[in-house]
């Protein structure tokens, strides 16, 4: 089975701008979460998705915005893009809401000019 | 609010000793505890967790770690390591399932294997 796959690898954007990352999860998984890794940290949650509905949000400013698909697929949105917002995103998937183990994608690495 | 400290930012090691990464962590409710590992431009993956029972877990590639509440630690060792094992290691802890999921994470440590 393929496991959490996400588009694309990499990203730049520059200052001001908008970018849309997506995230498959693994087969039969319902739940998503989307996580910010910046360079020399450990990564961020930002958002939890299951069954379509926003279950989690971290602490993280209304630019940043995220949906799920019927399939279970989901999109983070930033906007108004900042500096500070390069980094690895990560998309994570597990079964269920209450499923302890989430597994990861690859992720896409964004770079902000 | 959950939080993760791993002590030690860097950890250099020669080929074939063994290995210590520390990780404490703070929780006002019980725990799940985890290890992941994050070879360079890559996602992360999941070494070994801690949800119950038995205090000493045993994981992939030879990873071991003992989960002990009185010291709010969960240390990750290996006995004999190889050049491969050269990556980031992540200590991560989250909420009770009724609570959802979400993993806080450690700052990380890079574990650098030496021939």
């Amino acid at each position: 089975d393929a496991g959490v796959t996400q588009s694309p690898t990499h990203l730049i954007k520059t200052r001001g701008q908008q970018v849309t990352l997506r995230c498959s999860p693994i087969s039969g998984h319902k739940s998503v979460s989307w996580y910010q890794q910046v360079l020399g940290q450990g990564p961020q949650f930002i958002f939890q998705y299951y069954e379509k509905e926003e279950r989690g949000r971290g602490n993280f400013p209304d630019r940043f915005s995220a949906r799920q698909f019927p399939n279970y697929s989901s999109e983070l949105n930033v906007n108004a893009l900042l500096l500070g917002d390069s980094a690895l995103y990560l998309c994570a998937s597990s079964l269920e809401l209450w499923e302890e183990t989430q597994y990861f994608g690859p992720g896409t690495r964004l770079l902000v000019l | 609010a959950q939080s993760v400290t791993q002590l030690d930012s860097q950890v250099p090691v020669f080929e074939e000793a063994p290995v210590e990464l520390r990780c404490n962590y703070s929780s006002s409710v019980s725990v799940y505890l985890f290890w992941y590992v994050q070879y360079p431009n890559q996602g992360l993956q999941l070494l070994l967790k801690y949800l119950s029972g038995s205090t000493l877990v045993k994981g992939i590639n030879g990873f071991e770690a003992e989960f002990n509440k009185s010291q709010t630690s969960f240390h990750l060792r290996k006995p004999s390591v190889h050049i491969s094992d050269t990556a980031e290691y992540f200590c991560a802890v989250s909420d009770p399932p009724e609570y959802g999921n979400k993993l806080v994470f450690g700052a990380g440590t890079i574990l650098r294997v030496k021939s």
